[in-house]
């Protein structure tokens, strides 16, 4: 059964680096034909995707975010990174990570970790 | 961007109703569509993909149907822990770029 976990500060100061780890288990990140995105959530709103890293490292982002965002994997302690710079208010959210296998939806979802940014 | 607009915003449904809820894509997604539940303080969790195909574990009273830019999900008879949030999700890009419905909340009638 693979799980994923988020970990990272809760609290951000405004204009930091938001850094997030996604650890999983159950299943080798490195292994083929899966996805490993990040999507958040505002509080009381609906779901965004923020972006992904393939197996293969390949990495693509939502373009409204592009310009902040860097995901990256660490194959050796099979866990995925979110990094968003510059956050402000407006970047306090819930962030799942979460599973897709190639030409399916999202299938496995950590558990959310709330991000507030403030000063 | 493919914008998921979903109907209604909320759902008032009597436990054993069946509830009827609607996603349309703003250009057509082919069948590559999902559906997941949300719970308060739950991460969304997988219901139906490919449009119509329930995922493990998902109860048969979970139907999906439609193509192309208009889908429906079908909960035949609810149940207590049915009432929850829903969103559809396209996922027919290439790359992948997904995107998200806002979301239809099934209450309590």
């Amino acid at each position: 059964q693979v799980q994923l976990q988020e970990s990272g500060p809760g609290l951000v100061k405004p204009s930091q680096t938001l850094s997030l780890t996604c650890t999983v288990s159950g299943g080798s990140i490195s292994s083929g034909g899966y996805y490993w995105s990040w999507i958040r959530q505002h509080p009381g709103k609906g779901l965004e995707w923020i972006g992904y890293i393939y197996y293969s490292g390949s990495t693509y982002y939502n373009p409204s975010l592009k310009s902040r965002v860097t995901i990256s994997v660490d194959t050796s302690k099979n866990q995925f990174s979110l990094k968003l710079s510059s956050v402000t208010a407006a970047d306090t959210a819930v962030y799942y990570c979460a599973r897709a296998p190639d030409g399916r939806p999202f299938d496995y979802w950590g558990q959310g970790t709330l991000v507030t940014v403030s000063s | 961007e493919i914008v998921m607009t979903q109907s209604p915003a909320t759902l008032s449904v009597s436990p054993g109703e069946r509830a009827t809820l609607s996603c349309r894509a703003s250009q057509s997604v082919s069948s590559n569509l999902a559906w997941y539940q949300q719970k308060p303080g739950q991460a969304p969790r997988l219901l139906i993909y490919g449009a119509s195909t329930r995922a493990t574990g998902i109860p048969a009273r979970f139907s999906g149907s439609g193509s192309g830019t208009e889908f429906t999900l079908t909960i035949s008879s609810l149940q207590s822990e049915d009432f929850a949030v829903y969103y559809c999700q396209q996922y027919n890009n290439w790359p992948p770029r997904w995107t998200f419905g806002q979301g239809t909340k099934v209450e309590i009638k």
